[in-house]
C-alpha cells in the first residue's frame, strides 16, 4: 500500500459523459501526478499539480481537465467521453517537486474507466 | 521526444538472469528510474541512477551510461512473482520531478 488513494476503482460510463477522479496523496506529500494508461500501452503523462498549482502539462486533452485543492486532494475531469479515453488512469504523489531534483513517485491503485 | 526504447516483451526460465535494457535520449538527461508493474496494478518504484555504475539492491541491479544513453536492470534469481511489466522512466533537466515512461518490457517467467 502507497498511501495513495483514489475513488472509484472502477467506473463505467456512456460516450459523451462526463467523469470526475479524485485522489488523495501521501501524507505529507505536496505534488500530485495524473497519468492514463490504455490497454498494452506505457504510462501517458497527463498533469502535475504542486501545493495547488499546475507545475507540468503532458499529452493532455483539452476535454479534460484537472485540479489540486487546498487539503491537497486532486480531481481529475474528463468530459465528452469518446470510446478511446477507456483506460486506468492513476495518480501518483511525491513529496516535492522542486526543478531538476529526484522524488519518488508513490502511486495510487488506479481508476479503471469503461466507456460504451 | 525523448525516444526512450525498451524490449516489447522477453521471457526467461525460473532461477535465471535476465537483462533488460533501455536507451533515451541524451540531451537534458537528469537520471532513471525503474519501475515494475504487475498487470493491471500500481507501478511499484525499483531503482533510481542519476550516475554511472552500478546501483545494486537485493536480487535487482540496475545500470547507467550517461554518456551512451543507456541503462538496463538486471534480474537475479528470477521467481515467477517477478513476471510483470518493466518500465524505464528517464528524467530530463528543466522538469518538475516529471517522468516519462518508456512503453515498458512485459517480463514473462517460466517454470
Amino acid at each position: 500500500d502507497s498511501g495513495v488513494t483514489q475513488t472509484p476503482k472502477h467506473l463505467i460510463t456512456a460516450t459523451g459523459q462526463r467523469v470526475t477522479l479524485r485522489c488523495s496523496p501521501r501524507s505529507g506529500d505536496l505534488s500530485v501526478y495524473w497519468y492514463q494508461q490504455s490497454l498494452d500501452q506505457g504510462l501517458q503523462f497527463l498533469i502535475q499539480y504542486y501545493n495547488g498549482e499546475e507545475r507540468a502539462k503532458g499529452n493532455i486533452l483539452e476535454r479534460f481537465s484537472a485540479q489540486q485543492f487546498p487539503d491537497l486532494h486532486s480531481e481529475l475531469n474528463l468530459s465528452s467521453l469518446e470510446l478511446g479515453d477507456s483506460a486506468l488512469y492513476f495518480c501518483a504523489s511525491s513529496e516535492n517537486a522542486f526543478r531538476d531534483s529526484y522524488n519518488e513517485q508513490f502511486f495510487g491503485p488506479g481508476t479503471r474507466l469503461t466507456v460504451l | 521526444g525523448q525516444n526512450i526504447d525498451q524490449p516489447t516483451e522477453m521471457t526467461a526460465t525460473e532461477g535465471a538472469i535476465v537483462q533488460i535494457n533501455c536507451t533515451y535520449q541524451t540531451s537534458g538527461f537528469n537520471g532513471l528510474f525503474w519501475y515494475q508493474q504487475h498487470a493491471g496494478e500500481a507501478p511499484t518504484f525499483l531503482s533510481y541512477n542519476v550516475l554511472d555504475g552500478l546501483e545494486e539492491k537485493g536480487r535487482f541491479s540496475s545500470f547507467l551510461s550517461r554518456s551512451k544513453g543507456y541503462s538496463y536492470l538486471l534480474l537475479k534469481e528470477l521467481q515467477m512473482k517477478d513476471s510483470a511489466s518493466y518500465l524505464c522512466a528517464p528524467m530530463f533537466s528543466g522538469g518538475y520531478n516529471k517522468l516519462i515512461f518508456g512503453a515498458g518490457t512485459r517480463l514473462a517467467v517460466h517454470p
